[in-house]
């Protein structure tokens, strides 16, 4: 069965630090992949999508994607107590169907 | 440009009673997708429209049915309902790979 694996949580970072959350993939064939941002009681928010392998930069935020090693990262630079929040890691397979993780819960101490 | 819409935000049925939960995507936006999440877990996936057609179906029952109009937008229907169908019901819509989600409808079967 295809699966997108993350850590649970709680990961605690201080104000100003940098976030690190991790993703792995089962299917080989997968070639798209997305973070999500869900905050408590509300819909998931998109925030990243990579494709290539490599970083991808956006403010912030920068996603990281290694398919030889089926790892994708989300780093999350100067982390201010409003990113606490679950962040959902996604992988479209090859049958363009997308997986989601169960995701991680991000807590950013003031 | 507007976001995907939900409707109703909140419903409340009883148990064995159908619930029908609406759609509508982002203008241009072809797929519609549906997820349960019930409090505290992951996204479920559970049907996948487009084009007018069902791609995708997840692991549910089939009291959990759907279609997709010529307008794109689309219709959740849950038959027969049960306890355990309480949930945030999300509704994502796309064109390409990235999926955007609507705010959600809270279902409450009691």
């Amino acid at each position: 069965q295809k699966e997108v694996e993350q850590n649970s949580g709680p990961l605690s970072v201080p104000e100003g630090a940098i976030a690190s959350l991790n993703c792995t993939y089962s299917d080989r064939g997968s070639q798209s992949f997305f973070w999500y941002r869900q905050y408590s009681g509300k819909s998931p928010e998109l925030i990243m999508f990579i494709y290539s392998n490599g970083d991808k930069e956006d403010g912030r935020f920068t996603a990281q994607l290694n398919k030889a090693s089926q790892y994708v990262s989300l780093l999350i630079r100067d982390s201010q107590p409003s990113d606490s929040a679950t962040y959902l890691c996604a992988a479209t397979t090859g049958g363009f169907k997308t997986i989601f993780g169960a995701g991680t819960r991000l807590f950013v101490k003031a | 440009e507007a976001g995907v819409t939900q409707s109703p935000t909140h419903l409340i049925k009883t148990r064995g009673q159908q619930a029908t939960l609406r759609c509508s995507p982002i203008s241009g936006h072809t797929s519609v997708y549906w997820y349960q999440q019930a409090l505290g877990l992951g996204l479920q996936f559970l049907l996948w429209y487009d084009e007018g057609e069902e791609r995708n179906r997840g692991n549910f029952p089939p009291r959990f049915s759907g279609r997709q109009f010529p307008n794109y937008s689309s219709e959740l229907n849950v038959n027969a309902l049960e306890l355990e169908d309480s949930a945030l019901y999300l509704c994502a819509s796309s064109f390409a790979y990235e999926q955007y989600f609507g705010p959600g409808t809270r279902l409450t079967v009691t």
